[in-house]
């Protein structure tokens, strides 16, 4: 079945304690990228991929970082998480620009 | 913000009646998309338009494209409760992979 898997579902974590959250999708996709979504503020871009170790920043980059050494892989990294990155986060993937994202079913992260 | 907005922000019908949820956006586009979300879930894909098209059919759904006042629109025919979910537009400005997603409008379908 096509589809991007996000691991893990929910995490709850400390200040400060790193954190990686994994992407992969089995689709061949060229195209990655990560949202955050919070209430009122709708899904904001993190990160973005076109292409093994071709990544670029979205509006929301600081305080975390990404890593495409593999096409099918895209890991968020959250070095010293802070409390304002609680939120629910999702990896997607196309096969080229301008054609419809997969979603993965999210990760809500909990900062404490 | 490169944000788009959309509205309403809720919309609540009867089953059977016509659901139209409208986004706006600030930049010339390459192409618009809409996507449904299933409470807290992943985003699900619907359709797609590019620039240069005006309207866009899928089963129930209807999409129009004014790109001279930088509008969407999103109409599903003969709503179902199934169909309760929340809306967002999403766009991209061609210059690469960044997209850009409405605030999104919550529809509920009540049986």
């Amino acid at each position: 079945e096509a589809q991007v898997t996000q691991n893990p579902r929910y995490l709850i974590t400390v200040t400060g304690k790193k954190l990686t959250v994994t992407c992969s999708q089995n689709m061949n996709h060229e195209y990655m990228s990560w949202y955050r979504q919070d209430p009122g503020l709708g899904l904001r871009q993190i990160y973005y991929s076109m292409n093994v170790e071709v990544t670029d920043k979205g509006d929301v980059p600081e305080g975390y970082k990404v890593s495409r050494k593999e096409k099918r892989n895209f890991p968020l990294i959250l070095e010293s998480p802070s409390p304002n990155q609680t939120s629910l986060y999702f990896c997607a993937s196309s096969s080229r620009t301008g054609s419809g994202y997969t979603f993965g079913s999210g990760t809500r992260l909990t900062v404490v | 913000s490169q944000q788009g907005e959309e509205d309403p922000q809720a919309l609540s019908i009867q089953e059977g009646e016509n659901a139209t949820m409208n986004c706006s956006y600030k930049t010339s586009i390459n192409n618009l998309q809409w996507y449904r979300q299933n409470s807290g879930r992943g985003l699900v894909h619907l359709i797609l338009i590019r620039s240069n098209e005006r309207e866009k059919h899928s089963g129930r759904l209807r999409v129009t494209l004014d790109t001279s006042k930088k509008s969407s629109s999103l109409l599903i025919t003969a709503s179902r409760a199934a169909d309760t979910a929340s809306y967002f537009c999403a766009y991209d400005r061609g210059t690469g992979n960044q997209f850009y997603f409405g605030t999104g409008t919550s529809l509920t379908v009540i049986p």
